[in-house]
């Protein structure tokens, strides 16, 4: 099982700042996914990240692959109470299968 | 297009009971999977139904079991519920030759 890492698991900030959640592993990955969960809702698809040194970018998200397709970032800028949610990063094995990190959970307050 | 649909959201069982929750995919969508949701083991992938077939399966024992009929609708059984089985599952359904997964709300099961 290629497992994934994911820090921190919590992180709270208030509006404005930015900060950045990281997605790590000892394996080497074709591509890598980033979702949101918002709480009572499923995971929302927000990017795949499928190239090494990959640079995304979604508004004030910004998604990184590392070089060494072992690893990713997302960082925002200026968050906003709407940003809150579980952030996960997930690989995909297969067509359906996706293996899941644990999660950072994001809470902006105002 | 209407989103995934999942039945019913919440659902209070006791131990040893069996539930059955249904999954209703976007219309067009012939996979669905599924997958649990706790705080410790975070999202894990349960099954993939794809035109009524199981496709693959997550590593979970035998009492966790699910279908999926002609018009892509997909149920997912529990027999002799854990307390351990307290979870959100949820539900995920994509297009045949596409990778990307639409995920429903889910279905919150406590067992007591």
């Amino acid at each position: 099982t290629q497992l994934l890492e994911q820090s921190p698991q919590f992180l709270s900030i208030q509006e404005g700042e930015n900060l950045t959640v990281y997605c790590n592993s000892s394996s080497v990955f074709s591509s890598l996914q980033w979702y949101r969960q918002e709480p009572g809702e499923g995971p929302v698809l927000l990017v795949t990240v499928v190239t090494g040194g990959e640079v995304k970018k979604l508004k004030r998200l910004t998604f990184q692959f590392g070089d060494a397709r072992k690893d990713s970032s997302l960082h925002i800028t200026a968050a906003q109470p709407g940003d809150t949610g579980l952030y996960l990063c997930a690989h995909r094995s297969g067509y359906s299968t996706l293996t899941f990190g644990k999660g950072t959970m994001l809470l902006v307050s105002p | 297009k209407a989103g995934v649909t999942q039945t019913p959201r919440y659902l209070i069982k006791t131990r040893g009971q069996q539930v059955t929750l249904s999954c209703s995919p976007i219309s067009g969508h012939r996979s669905v999977s599924w997958y649990q949701q706790t705080p410790g083991q975070g999202l894990q992938f349960l099954f993939e139904y794809f035109s009524e077939t199981q496709r693959n399966k997550g590593n979970f024992p035998g009492r966790f079991s699910g279908r999926q009929f002609s018009n892509s609708r997909s149920e997912m059984n529990v027999s002799t519920l854990e307390l351990g089985d307290s979870a959100l599952y949820l539900c995920a359904s994509r297009e045949a030759s596409l990778y990307e997964q639409y995920f429903g709300p889910g279905t919150r099961l406590t067992v007591t």
